[in-house]
């Protein structure tokens, strides 16, 4: 089972910024936090991803607390196309394992 | 940017007959993954392949199910005998050993 904590909902206004935090205090030491979403039916798409140090790429920020017990992504100027499902996942780096998908936190971007 | 691609799109079939979901992984992958999600439900994982081998599987992927590289490029998921509960969006995934996987934009199976 996923190993995360998401709230199920949100909401954010069309140009500010998106902010979705996950639990994962049971998180391990060689345990990374991964972020996907999945808009309508689509394939999920990978975001961004971090050990223990902030992150940043052009889709995305990812704001891992000191204890590494919770995190935020961080979409600076969420836009209509943002609105989708968004997943927090916990797991050690490598394709050997598989990553689970929880319930994840579904994001309506309102103009 | 390289993609994933899968066919068929959409797919019906008789329940009880065999179907063949293939997949195209990004060329320099080394893993590859077949999820399934039922409409209104969690993404759920099947299978991990790699080295031309399963190396993980769900409890869903029974004797039903196979996956092979016939050919070294594609990737193929085969159902032998479709269920009604089968019915769901099947989504093929690939992983070179950075970011994270790349996942095909999926191919949904309605068993009749």
């Amino acid at each position: 089972d996923a190993k995360t904590t998401q709230p199920p909902s949100m909401d954010c206004a069309e140009g500010r910024a998106a902010n979705l935090p996950c639990n994962h205090s049971t998180i391990s030491g060689n345990e990374y936090v991964y972020w996907y979403r999945q808009i309508h039916s689509q394939g999920p798409q990978y975001i961004i991803h971090g050990l223990k140090n902030n992150e940043t790429n052009e889709m995305a920020s990812l704001i891992i607390t000191e204890d590494r017990k919770s995190s935020t992504l961080i979409l600076p100027h969420a836009t209509l196309r943002d609105t989708a499902v968004y997943y927090c996942i916990v797991r050690e780096e490598g394709g050997g394992f598989k990553t689970i998908f929880g319930a994840g936190t579904r994001l309506f971007v309102k103009a | 940017e390289p993609e994933v691609t899968q066919t068929p799109s959409h797919q019906v079939t008789q329940m009880g007959q065999e179907v063949i979901l293939r997949c195209v992984p990004i060329s320099n992958h080394l893993y590859f993954y077949w999820y399934r999600q039922i409409l209104g439900q969690k993404v759920e994982f099947l299978v991990s392949f790699y080295n031309n081998e399963i190396s993980e599987k769900s409890e869903i992927f029974d004797d039903q199910f196979s996956v092979e590289r016939p050919d070294g490029s594609n990737f193929t998921l085969k159902i032998r005998s479709t269920k009604l509960e089968d019915s769901a969006m099947y989504f093929c995934a690939s992983w070179q050993g950075t970011y994270g996987y790349t996942f095909g934009s999926g191919t949904r199976l309605t068993v009749v």
